[in-house]
């Protein structure tokens, strides 16, 4: 089973809307969580950093929460725009593996006209 | 201001070719990174170099071998490659390595070496 869970998988909203990206993981203990926005056909790019203690943060028109209690993350987009269009990665940083990133699957986000 | 630099860009090879991934950063960075991602997987990743001089396994480290050439540089070698090392290949590096652990700093990615294996 994979340690970090990502949902939907995949989903198509109109531009303008706002949306949710969902990151459950069990790794545990854990130094930080991150959020990677990864365009086609190019490499991740970072947007969030979160260490355990913190519970948002906001990158413009991101912005992530965490929930280090029930072990989840999200990640709002607000008023989406055409460009938002890309694969969200939710990692997560872990003590146990020497701080090594674990990689969600993705969830791949299409904001249509 | 490029970053991290791979190339090529994209390789077909035969099985049981051999082929050497190159990758460079120029944000002075100590750490750097070699990830696969495969259809409907997470990153995965290969192999690590914490600092100039050291490098150790990842998740997947069969099948591949590394050299950290310089602070800058670092390549990924398949000395034999197989249908299952097809792939998209990522580099990527990050500041400051403390207490021994690999750095909590944001990894930055060069845009994949997209490798085919018939």
């Amino acid at each position: 089973k994979n340690q970090v869970e990502q949902s939907p998988q995949s989903l198509i909203i109109l531009e303008g809307k706002n949306c949710t990206l969902q990151c459950n993981y069990t790794v545990s203990p854990f130094s930080n969580l991150r959020w990677y926005k990864q365009d086609t056909g190019r490499g991740p790019v970072s947007l969030t950093i979160m260490t355990f203690s913190e519970n948002t943060k906001s990158n413009g028109r991101y912005t992530a929460t965490l929930d280090a209690d029930t072990k989840q993350s999200s990640l709002h987009i607000t008023a989406s725009q055409l460009s938002d269009s890309a694969s969200y990665i939710c990692v997560v940083s872990a003590w146990q593996y020497g701080n090594k990133l674990v990689f969600g699957a993705g969830t791949i986000l299409r904001v249509k006209s | 201001n490029a970053g991290v630099t791979q190339t090529p860009k994209f390789q077909v090879l035969k099985t049981g070719q051999s082929m050497t991934l190159q990758c460079a950063q120029d944000m002075n960075h100590n750490s750097m990174y070699w990830y696969r991602q495969d259809p409907g997987m997470g990153l995965r990743l290969i192999y690590y170099s914490a600092s100039e001089g050291t490098t150790d396994k990842g998740e997947v480290p069969n099948g591949y071998n590394v050299s950290r050439l310089n602070k800058r540089e670092f390549s990924l070698r398949l000395e034999s490659a197989a249908p299952s090392q097809t792939s998209v290949y990522f580099c990527a590096s990050s500041g400051k390595v403390t207490g021994g652990r690999l750095s909590n700093q944001p990894q930055h990615f060069g845009d994949g070496t997209r490798l085919s294996i018939l």
